[in-house]
């Protein structure tokens, strides 16, 4: 049974911060590994996704992916107001898709 | 292009009744998910439809929880009977087998009297 695993739970920075999000994962042999972004009373919308070990970026963020220490992260440079959220990975197979609990985030103008 | 939709938005419900929770995926996905988020648990994940045939009940969901696919392009989510630990917004997603990204609805936020 996967079980996927989010920190911090919550996170405040200020403007213009760098910032780094966690997700640890147990099923080794998953193969596809997203980050999902949920504005407040909104759906959850992807945001990226990795699916070989390395690092991926994608303008102010970047994934980085350890298949065998079981760990995945989202780095987010010049952290905005418009990115608080709540952020939330996903881990799957071809099968079933499995989220953490979340981080919630909140940039400070 | 439609995204996910849902309905309703809402729903208010006396412990005891019968909900039923509606879903039409994006036109051409063959994934669907039902997922249910509280501030606690997250996203729990009720049940997955692989071209209709379900694939994943959600274990401890079964008892009273049913998603059945009626064709490719609707879903639906009965919770029979309710109760008040039952409160919570349920997400309905479909997914993109090329890319292997969900899309998500809006929610159905349930309460439970």
């Amino acid at each position: 049974q996967q079980n996927v695993q989010q920190s911090p739970e919550s996170l405040i920075v200020p403007e213009g911060a760098r910032t780094s999000l966690n997700c640890t994962f147990s099923d080794s042999a998953s193969q596809y590994f997203w980050w999902y972004r949920q504005h407040s009373g909104k759906a959850p919308k992807a945001l990226m996704s990795i699916f070989s070990n390395g690092e991926k970026e994608e303008g102010r963020f970047t994934i980085h992916l350890n298949k065998a220490s079981l760990h995945f992260s989202l780095h987010i440079r010049d952290s905005q107001p418009s990115d608080s959220a709540l952020y939330l990975c996903a881990v799957s197979n071809t099968d079933k898709v499995v989220f953490g609990t979340g981080t919630r985030l909140q940039v400070s103008p | 292009d439609a995204g996910v939709t849902q309905t309703p938005r809402h729903e208010v419900a006396e412990k005891g009744q019968t909900i039923i929770l509606k879903c039409e995926p994006v036109s051409g996905h063959n994934d669907l998910f039902w997922y249910r988020q509280t501030k606690i648990q997250g996203l729990e994940l009720l049940s997955y439809f692989r071209s209709k045939s379900l694939m994943e009940d959600g274990g401890a969901f079964k008892d009273r929880f049913k998603a059945e696919m009626l064709n490719s392009s609707f879903s639906t989510l009965k919770i029979q009977p309710t109760e008040p630990k039952d409160s919570a917004v349920y997400l309905c997603a479909s997914r993109d087998r090329g890319t292997g990204q969900l899309y998500f609805g809006e929610g159905s936020k349930l309460t439970v009297l």
